[in-house]
């Protein structure tokens, strides 16, 4: 069974940086096809993605918030870490992680990108 | 960047008839390797989002098969057959061909 959860500060002051932990059980992070993503919510807003690492270390990130976004990974603890600097309070919304993999089924390679999501955790940017 | 345009942004509808939300892309989706990558989720109130359909029309494990999914190209469909209340929430598209982006949002209340 395959369960995510977010963690971090709840309360972040302008210009900080916001440091998120994505603790996760039931795959690994090590295996082949294999990535995280962080995806985020502003309150009563459309979700946007930001970041996400793949099994290999490969990175992507969004391009409208590359320069203040870091994500790493720990395979040996099973966490997923996201960066964000400059903290402002346009950025106050729910941080999700998810899980996304490939798979060969049937000989068919499908790839589920964000098949199982975290609950979810409230960051408020604000003085 | 990809832009992912849904309409309506909300919709009203009585359970037992039918609901269809459009979502549009501003690039084509099918990828070079015959696939076209495109999603949908629904966030029910309070819950995080989860996966309905992949790849166009391909249901998600343990989704009933009221929902369906049909598009090419730029253009697709997520169609409810008969709306249940549990249906009530957002619904959301989104292209993976090119990094993701997610439309806008549809809410679907009864």
């Amino acid at each position: 069974q395959i369960t995510l959860k977010e963690s971090g500060p709840t309360l972040v002051k302008p210009k900080q940086t916001l440091t998120l932990t994505c603790s996760f059980s039931g795959f690994s992070l090590s295996a082949s096809k294999v990535g995280v993503a962080w995806i985020r919510q502003p309150p009563g807003k459309a979700l946007e993605w930001l970041a996400l690492i793949y099994w290999d270390d490969d990175k992507r990130y969004s391009p409208s918030l590359k320069s203040r976004l870091t994500i790493t990974k720990d395979t040996s603890k099973n966490q997923v870490v996201l960066r964000m600097t400059n903290m402002d309070p346009v950025d106050t919304g729910t941080y999700y992680c998810a899980h996304r993999q490939g798979v060969w089924e049937r000989n068919d390679y499908i790839v589920y990108d964000f098949d199982y999501w975290g609950q979810g955790t409230l960051v408020t940017v604000s003085s | 960047d990809v832009v992912m345009t849904q309409t309506p942004l909300s919709l009203s509808v009585t359970p037992g008839q039918p609901a269809s939300i459009s979502c549009k892309s501003s690039q084509s989706l099918l990828h070079s390797d015959g696939k076209t990558y495109l999603s949908w989720y629904l966030q029910k109130p309070g819950q995080s989002p989860h996966l309905l359909i992949y790849e166009v029309s391909k249901r998600f494990s343990g989704v009933p098969d009221r929902f369906s999914g049909s598009g090419s190209g730029t253009d697709f469909t997520l169609k409810i057959s008969r709306v249940e209340a549990e249906d009530v929430g957002v619904y959301y598209c989104m292209q993976h061909i090119e990094l993701w982006t997610f439309g806008q949002g549809t809410k679907v209340e009864i």
